[in-house]
């Protein structure tokens, strides 16, 4: 089965600079990787999203990039503002629509 | 749109209880939901996948006799923890997928705990 590492386990940045959370997935045949943003007892919320046709993706301070080649993909937070401060997970999907969750980062935006 | 409720959203009760937990996807019709559980400070791990109308796929250590789960109509799906003891005290998450499409969409989650 897929197999997805995420690093850092835990990231404090200064409100205001760059957060980047790396994973890497072990099955080639993975197309669709979500990354989930969680605050403490909530539903994991989707934040953004990269299919495996796509190199980069952006939706304002937040993006994605996928290196199919090397199997990891990256989030990186710009600009990071105290309501970014939450646990992110990374994912990875296969065909059969399985979500393989990374083990989380736990992001703490210092004011 | 794209809207999964999950209840009941908190149950406490006494070890060898049974608990059913219910998933409803509200807007859509949803073929395969999946079962997740979350231990504190722990990442989501997928239990089994939920098909309409025929038996659950259940991942690897998960006992299928243990976590019944029943996938009766294309809108609903539950998961019943028999005879709970207090190691199954934990968060237990449902997703929903719109054929055809990704992403998944996550009902709030039960926590529950076994005393």
């Amino acid at each position: 089965g897929e197999n997805v590492e995420q690093h850092p386990s835990t990231l404090s940045v200064q409100e205001g600079d760059s957060a980047v959370i790396k994973c890497t997935y072990s099955d080639s045949a993975s197309n669709y990787f979500p990354w989930y943003k969680q605050e403490l007892g909530k539903r994991p919320q989707l934040i953004i999203d990269i299919r495996s046709n796509v190199g980069e993706k952006k939706d304002q301070r937040i993006a994605v990039t996928l290196n199919k080649t090397a199997k990891h993909f990256s989030l990186h937070i710009t600009e990071t503002q105290p309501e970014d401060s939450a646990v992110y997970f990374c994912a990875a999907v296969t065909n059969d629509y399985k979500l393989s969750f990374g083990a989380g980062t736990t992001v703490t935006v210092r004011a | 749109g794209a809207v999964v409720s999950q209840h009941p959203s908190w149950v406490i009760c006494k070890s060898g209880t049974s608990v059913k937990i219910e998933c409803r996807s509200l807007d859509f019709q949803a073929t395969t939901m999946f079962w997740y559980r979350q231990f504190p400070k722990q990442s989501l791990m997928l239990m089994a996948t939920s098909n309409e109308g025929s038996k659950a796929t259940y991942e690897q250590g998960v006992e299928k006799d243990k976590f019944l789960i029943n996938h009766a109509s294309l809108t609903l799906s539950t998961l019943t923890v028999t005879s709970a003891h207090p190691e199954d005290s934990s968060f237990y998450i449902c997703s929903a997928r719109n054929p055809g499409n990704q992403p998944q969409h996550f009902g709030d989650g039960t926590r529950l705990s076994i005393l």
